[in-house]
């Protein structure tokens, strides 16, 4: 089993929609989580981190389940610019420092 | 501007000849972190960095080494490329000198090893 596992996708959207992706983990004493957002292989560029209380940005929200061992990413009101690669991020802490991300989600909204 | 730098941004080589691809960070950040992204496989860490003299194994190391002399740089070196390191790399930084902060990206290394 990978240690983060993501729904590849593509999701396709109409504008407007609403859209949820989940990332899985297998590491329970992980700590930290994001989300991250790639463009065409461009650099990866941060979204939003995950809170254990769960957090909002504007349209997007980010919630942690532990006791499930899943992160998910909510997009409201999905826009032409949301179109992109999505992917989340855990720091496992045990067995060191490393980082592993996901393999991705790839979005994409249509007119 | 508080930026990742990586140099070249492409580079077409063949195999068996030894490349350095630079990073550097102006934003004093002790977490230093290389990946590779391969399609399907999403982005895979090869060496990270806790701070100046500190590095440790990612998840595929095998083929690569690093080295942390000073804080803002992070070369990654490949002693003897071979095509299956044909791939796009980042550099990425953070703050503090774990993994538990958010990481600021360099625009990408894109290798072709013939």
């Amino acid at each position: 089993r990978k240690e983060v596992e993501q729904d590849p996708g593509p999701f396709n959207v109409p504008e407007g929609a609403t859209v949820a992706f989940n990332c899985t983990y297998s590491n329970s004493a992980s700590q930290s989580f994001f989300w991250y957002r790639q463009d065409c292989r461009k650099e990866p560029k941060l979204l939003m981190s995950v809170y254990s209380s769960g957090n909002e940005d504007g349209r997007f929200t980010a919630q942690l389940n532990r006791a499930s061992q899943y992160i998910s990413l909510l997009i409201r009101d999905s826009k032409l610019s949301d179109s992109a690669t999505y992917l989340c991020v855990v720091n496992p802490v045990t067995g060191g420092f490393k980082t592993i991300f996901g393999a991705g989600t790839r979005l994409f909204v249509k007119a | 501007e508080a930026q990742v730098t990586q140099n070249p941004r492409y580079l077409i080589t063949v195999t068996g000849k030894k490349l350095t691809v630079t990073c550097s960070q102006n934003m004093n950040h002790e977490y230093m972190s290389w990946y590779r992204q391969d399609p399907g496989l999403g982005l895979r860490q090869i060496y990270y960095s806790m701070n100046v003299e500190v590095t440790d194994k990612g998840d595929v190391p095998e083929g690569y080494k690093v080295s942390r002399k000073e804080k803002r740089n992070f070369p990654l070196i490949l002693e003897s490329p071979s095509p299956n390191q044909t791939s796009l790399y980042f550099c990425a930084s953070s703050v503090g000198g774990f993994a538990d902060q958010p990481q600021h990206f360099g625009d990408g290394t894109r290798l072709s090893i013939l």
